[in-house]
């Protein structure tokens, strides 16, 4: 299955300034899925990245909070945007891992502390 | 909206007990899918179940995802350290449809 590194694995922003989150893949895939953990909780999906078209964000997230790049089948980033203590979180991504099982491969994650 | 709720949300077991771990919804999912996340790292995926009534074994792990294919639990028998972390589920709505629904998460510890 894939494997994704995803960098950088934690950093501490001051409120206010932004954050970009790299994330490659050793090979190609079609969709890329951006999720956010908040301290001690599940996962909650923030976007679908395809290359070549548009991010597709989930209800509460927007493009201006959380752009999203996908410049190829291999590659993404997520910004977080004029970043507040609320946005203290671990950042995931995932693709699609194997397709005979639909399981996910995710990334190690980020985590987040705004200041 | 799909929910998935899991229960319990924590649980707290002495090495070599058996646990049961529930995951259920109101709602209809093509195949549920179980990860363990442990700090640090992102989920891993433990299992895919999809046929309802389906039972999958791992070791001493035993998946069964239920027959009107709402529900899904986990079973780990003797526990080991090895087994903490958090255990999450989800749902896939429709084949084809790669948006997973994550569960509310339950956090598993087991005491040396």
């Amino acid at each position: 299955s894939a494997v994704i590194s995803q960098k950088p694995s934690r950093d501490i922003c001051q409120r206010g300034t932004s954050l970009t989150i790299q994330c490659q893949v050793d090979s190609q895939v079609t969709m890329m899925f951006w999720y956010r953990q908040q301290p001690g909780q599940s996962l909650t999906l923030i976007a679908t990245a395809n290359q070549g078209s548009e991010a597709t964000y989930e209800s509460g997230f927007v493009i201006d909070k959380f752009p999203i790049s996908r410049p190829n089948l291999t590659f993404s980033t997520l910004t977080v945007s004029n970043m507040s203590p609320e946005d203290s979180s671990i950042y995931l991504c995932s693709v699609v891992g194997d397709r005979n099982n639909y399981g996910y491969t995710f990334g190690s994650g980020t985590r987040l502390t705004v200041v | 909206t799909q929910l998935l709720e899991q229960s319990p949300q924590f649980l707290s077991i002495q090495e070599g007990e058996n646990l049961t771990v529930y995951c259920n919804s109101s709602s209809v999912f093509s195949s549920l899918q179980w990860y363990r996340q442990e700090p640090g790292e992102g989920p891993v995926l433990l299992v895919t179940v999809v046929t309802g009534g389906e039972v999958k074994k791992l070791k001493r792990l035993t998946f069964q995802f239920g027959d009107a294919r709402k529900d899904s639990s986990l079973h780990i028998t003797a526990a080991q350290p090895g087994d903490t972390g958090l255990y999450l589920c989800a749902g896939a709505p429709d084949f084809g449809n790669e948006k997973l629904t994550f569960g509310t998460g339950t956090r598993l510890t087991i005491i040396p």
